[in-house]
């Protein structure tokens, strides 16, 4: 199956500056890969995805890299505000066994200092 | 659209006792639907991948016997935590995937249940 490991686990920044988080995959035939923000206590909600015939895909202050032959992807937030401080996940999807299941990275916790 | 929801929101129950969780999509028909579980601080583990009409697929390490899973329709599943003990404390989240004809699949997640076994 598929293993996802996320660095950092936690991440501490000022208000304004960018926060970068960085997800590594095993299973080289993933072919989407979506970051969540989860608030405490909430359910996780999907903030942005990519899929493997892309490079990069931006939204905003969101943006997300995939490098397929190094099987790694980064989530990449510009211009952090307060409201941007969650739990951030990276996932791939896994079609071991033959279900689509998604493997979730270990998780970041983003602060954004005001 | 896309709504997912988890019924009871939070549960607390006694040693031994048995607590059933519903997992709904609202607005559209799941052809899978999962089920997490998340311990304070960390990831979501997938426990089960659940298919309408036939039996889940457990991940290693987690009893069947024990999470009874039940898919009884496209808009439906359930998961029962039976002989419930102090250790299966946790946030029960569920998820389901909604059919868009490739394999891309989005996940849409339900708000969670909170089990707390005393």
């Amino acid at each position: 199956g598929e293993n996802v490991e996320q660095h950092p686990s936690t991440l501490s920044v000022q208000e304004g500056d960018s926060a970068v988080i960085k997800c590594t995959y095993s299973d080289s035939a993933s072919n989407y890969f979506p970051w969540y923000k989860q608030e405490l206590g909430k359910r996780p909600q999907l903030i942005i995805d990519i899929r493997s015939n892309v490079g990069e895909k931006k939204d905003q202050r969101i943006a997300v890299t995939l490098n397929k032959t190094a099987k790694h992807f980064s989530l990449h937030i510009t211009e952090t505000q307060p409201e941007d401080s969650a739990v951030y996940f990276c996932a791939a999807k896994d079609r071991s066994g033959g279900y689509q299941k998604v493997t979730f990275g270990t998780g970041t916790k983003l602060q954004v200092i005001p | 659209g896309a709504v997912v929801s988890q019924h009871p929101s939070w549960v607390i129950c006694k040693s031994g006792t048995s607590v059933k969780i519903e997992c709904r999509s609202l607005d559209f028909q799941a052809t899978t639907m999962f089920w997490y579980r998340q311990f304070p601080k960390q990831s979501l583990m997938l426990m089960a991948t659940s298919n309408e009409g036939s039996k889940a697929t457990y991940e290693q390490g987690v009893e069947k016997d024990k999470f009874l899973i039940n898919h009884a329709s496209l808009t439906l599943s359930t998961l029962t935590v039976t002989s419930a003990h102090p250790e299966d404390s946790s946030f029960y989240i569920c998820s389901a995937t909604r059919f868009a004809g490739r394999s891309y699949n989005e996940q849409f997640f339900g708000p969670g249940t909170r089990l707390t076994v005393l």
